[in-house]
């Protein structure tokens, strides 16, 4: 069973180009979250889908950013005009079903670098 | 948010035994969870938490004490595989607050 794919594992945009990570959650989960970790800090939520439908977006800035997780397809999170401090890596877990003691499942990351 | 608090950095010796502390807010909790995260990789499951005691898996235990908002991640029999971030994260309404994580190095 394959765990949580996301991808590409590293990414380089210079500033002001749009950046876009994929993530495909693990077979049979239908609940995606995003999370952003800058170097020497904690991970931090961004954004929780369901399919279809953004059930929380409380942790994701306001300008710039935006996630979809489509019927079909892996989870996509957006970042339009990238600036270098976007420079992070995002990460991605799901969970089969909602719930607080849910235990969610990371994948490999994405390493994002703006130059 | 969670004010989550645990150590930096940590270093043990080979066959040793270490634990690692974590603080958290108590209002609103709903069970915390620790994750193991190796240099450039994803963050995997170790343990969760969310009644009073000791869970024990194998060679790594962890601990709750609700009154006190405070948690400890066990590992005993240390290896130098072990070497690794230690993340200790409260459940939030959907999603998961983070502590910065302790760098554990295990060394000969």
């Amino acid at each position: 069973n394959a765990g949580v794919m996301q991808n590409p594992r590293h990414l380089v945009r210079r500033r002001g180009q749009e950046a876009r990570l994929r993530c495909s959650p693990m077979k049979g989960h239908s609940h995606v979250y995003w999370y952003r970790q800058l170097p020497e800090e904690g991970l931090k939520f961004m954004v929780y889908l369901q399919k279809e439908n953004i059930i929380d977006e409380s942790g994701m800035p306001k300008e710039r950013f935006s996630a979809e997780f489509p019927k079909e397809g892996p989870s996509i999170l957006r970042i339009q005009q990238v600036v270098r401090g976007d420079s992070a890596a995002y990460f991605c877990a799901s969970s089969p079903n909602s719930g607080q003691q849910e235990t969610q499942y990371f994948g490999p990351g994405t390493r994002l670098l703006v130059l | 948010g969670q004010n989550i608090d645990q150590p930096t950095e940590m270093t043990a010796t080979e066959g040793a035994i270490v634990q690692i502390n974590c603080t958290y807010q108590t209002s609103g909790f709903n069970g915390l969870f620790w994750y193991q995260q190796h240099a450039g990789e994803a963050p995997t499951f170790l343990s969760y938490n969310v009644l009073d005691g000791l869970e024990e898996k194998g060679r790594f235990s962890s601990f709750l004490s609700r009154s006190k908002g405070y948690s400890y991640l066990l590992l005993k029999e240390l290896q130098m595989k072990d070497s690794a971030s230690y993340l200790c994260a409260q459940t939030g309404a959907n999603n998961l607050f983070f502590g910065t994580g302790t760098r554990l190095t295990v060394i000969p």
